[in-house]
């Protein structure tokens, strides 16, 4: 049973480029959240998905921010002019329906911004 | 603003002993409540989950929810080296899809 993957591991940019990261969910798992992660605090909700639609939207997501699950399968974040402050593991997770949606994560993406 | 709180910790325990995570949450509607553990540099790695008050045991680990207090906990007996780790309560509502996780309570089991 492969588990939920994330491309890149780790990612460095400077300030004000543009990165993408990519989330592959649990094959047959229909909803795929992303998530942010700061050194000390736990995970903060972004955004997730059932299938292809975006139904949710945390006001952390700025208009730099933008996610895509355009054939319900795997889910990019793109990040627009990134800041410093962007620096942080964005964690991707998927559930199953029913099951009390227990959501598994994948194995995170680092990013640092200089 | 729906909040998830826990003890920061560290919480040390020696090898062999029980240790004890807390956490409350302030939505009265969450309806489902998790554990995950954390290593560092690590994403989050789900230990247990529970929906109904009462206990749920699995190997090692207990946990407890109580939704009237609104106060859920994880039982770690027989603590060992490597159950050393940050533990994260997290808490979905209702109505919504995503957690709401605390900051965590790191543990750290001494030899």
């Amino acid at each position: 049973d492969t588990g939920v993957s994330q491309n890149p591991r780790h990612k460095i940019t400077k300030r004000g480029q543009n990165v993408t990261f990519r989330c592959d969910p649990i094959s047959e798992h229909n909803r795929l959240y992303w998530y942010r992660q700061t050194l000390g605090q736990g995970p903060e909700f972004l955004t997730y998905f059932q299938n292809e639609a975006q139904l949710e939207k945390s006001r952390l997501l700025s208009d730099r921010f933008s996610a895509e699950r355009p054939k319900g399968s795997f889910s990019t974040l793109e990040i627009q002019r990134t800041e410093q402050g962007d620096s942080a593991m964005y964690l991707c997770a998927s559930s199953a329906p029913g099951s009390g949606e227990t959501q598994y994560f994948g194995p995170g993406t680092r990013l640092l911004v200089l | 603003q729906k909040e998830v709180e826990q003890n920061s910790g560290p919480l040390s325990v020696p090898e062999g002993a029980i240790a004890s995570l807390n956490c409350t949450y302030s939505d009265r509607g969450s309806q489902s409540f998790f554990w995950y553990r954390q290593y560092s540099g690590k994403s989050p790695e789900l230990i247990m989950s529970i929906y109904s008050n009462g206990d749920k045991e699995d190997g090692r680990f207990t946990a407890q929810l109580n939704k009237a207090s609104q106060y859920v906990s994880l039982l770690i007996r027989d603590s060992q080296p490597s159950d050393s780790a940050t533990y994260l309560c997290a808490v979905k509502g209702r109505s919504q899809g995503n957690l709401i996780f605390g900051k965590g309570t790191k543990l750290s089991v001494k030899p």
